[in-house]
């Protein structure tokens, strides 16, 4: 089985704060994706990697820059919290382009 | 802006009934068509998918009905259970990473 883990379920942070939030997948896939969902607006794509170090802004990257220095793992790092930020965050991987493969998420609070 | 619309946002149905959520794309360029389901602390994880060469596509008691013309698909599940009672995305690819997911549908099966 595919397995997705994302380092925290819950977390809670102050305005202005630097957080990472740390995606791992153990299927050797080469395409990761982090999302953010909001109720009523679906799924939203910040941005995706189809290779170690490389990356592509999705539909929304304003305030999130990502990283990916191995394979397996793809951060999500919100330079300067703000509270517009505050969502659930989905990390998602693929072996090619068709089915995508999804951690529990995060659901991230911005005070 | 949603480029796949997807109603409606809930839906209720009785055990035994047949639940119907409907998404419209406009961009002729979606060439897979995917259903995911998520359940409450999870994340959402591929149901079923369709591919625009074909109509319909039946797995169990669920089906997507496909109409190429009407850029319209759906999701038909026969003989709800409360077990479904989760939250549907339908989704569309474009390229080889981008998928676009519809604002989600909250269904309920009463027993």
């Amino acid at each position: 089985d595919v397995k997705v883990t994302q380092s925290s379920r819950y977390l809670v942070k102050r305005t202005g704060e630097k957080v990472f939030l740390e995606c791992v997948q153990d299927m050797d896939h080469e395409n990761m994706f982090w999302y953010r969902q909001d109720p009523g607006l679906g799924l939203r794509l910040i941005y995706f990697s189809y290779d170690v170090k490389m990356k592509e802004k999705g539909d929304i990257p304003e305030g999130y820059s990502v990283s990916r220095e191995k394979k397996e793992r793809f951060s999500l790092i919100l330079e300067s919290a703000s509270t517009n930020q505050t969502s659930m965050y989905l990390c998602a991987s693929s072996p090619g382009g068709y089915e995508q493969f999804f951690g529990p998420g995060t659901r991230l609070t911005v005070l | 802006q949603q480029q796949v619309k997807q109603s409606p946002q809930s839906l209720i149905v009785q055990k035994g009934g047949i639940s119907i959520i409907n998404c419209a794309y406009e961009n002729t360029a979606f060439d897979y068509f995917p259903w995911y389901q998520q359940f409450p602390g999870k994340g959402p994880a591929l149901l079923i998918a369709i591919r625009p060469d074909v109509s319909e596509k039946k797995e169990g008691r669920f089906t997507i009905s496909f109409n190429k013309s009407a850029k319209q698909f759906s999701l038909h599940i026969m003989d709800s259970q409360p077990g479904d009672s989760a939250t549907y995305f339908c989704a569309a690819r474009v390229g080889n990473n981008d998928m676009r997911f519809g604002a989600g549908t909250r269904l309920t099966v009463k027993p």
